[in-house]
């Protein structure tokens, strides 16, 4: 499996946009980069999932250069909702071993 | 579908006892996880299964800990006897396998806090 490394906190105001960055320099050809989200005392939750180039979703936008060896994760005019934890995983999804593991996260914390 | 059922949502239990987590997948999906959360330690996966058979048990602490997945729509997570040091939130996620290559949506219960006492 990929290691990935994410900054372990990050500090921000309403209605900015906010990247977190994530690296995996051993990216296989196969795997793709997730990104979960999780609210204090609640299980983590999908946010987006790409292989390469950008992609967006009514949440978040997901941008991965060509080399693939990181990713960022963009989350415009945040509020303090998206106070949270922010995940980054990296790993095949069509093995039949795949498992899903979590690094330290990214913990993102959305000031007035 | 209701998500991911975990139960209780709260355990609190004297050491030595034995706990049993218990979980119920979207109806469908063919992977089950469990993980344990804790301050320290982060969000570690135990064990998963593919169609009710485990696949790697290589994150389960030790053999007090044991999980089984009878059918398709119930699994438990056993520890037995418990000990302060496993007080955490013990999280159960599903996934389907829509023979896509992209898939890797996981869904997660609530989680069972347990304590330890």
């Amino acid at each position: 499996l990929a290691k990935t490394t994410q900054p372990i906190s990050m500090d921000s105001y309403e209605g900015q946009e906010v990247n977190i960055t994530c690296s995996h320099n051993n990216i296989a050809t196969n795997d793709y980069i997730t990104w979960y989200q999780q609210f204090p005392s609640q299980g983590p939750r999908f946010i987006i999932q790409g292989y390469k180039t950008k992609v967006t979703n009514e949440v978040a936008s997901l941008f991965i250069p060509a080399d693939r060896k990181s990713s960022t994760l963009s989350l415009p005019r945040v509020s303090l909702s998206d106070t949270a934890v922010y995940y980054c995983l990296v790993g095949d999804p069509g093995s039949s071993a795949s498992k899903i593991i979590f690094g330290s996260g990214t913990r993102l914390s959305i000031r007035p | 579908d209701a998500g991911v059922i975990q139960s209780p949502r709260h355990e609190v239990t004297e050491m030595g006892q034995e706990v049993t987590l218990r979980c119920k997948p979207i109806s469908g999906h063919d992977y089950l996880f469990w993980y344990r959360q804790t301050m320290m330690r982060g969000l570690e996966l135990l064990i998963y299964f593919n169609n009710n058979v485990p696949i790697d048990d290589s994150g389960m602490p030790e053999d007090r800990f044991s999980a089984k997945m009878p059918n398709a729509s119930f699994s438990t997570l056993k520890i037995q006897p418990s000990e302060p040091r496993d007080s955490a939130v013990y999280f159960c996620a599903s996934r389907g396998d829509d023979g896509t290559s992209s898939n890797t949506e996981a869904f997660f219960g609530q989680g069972t806090r347990l304590t330890v006492v």
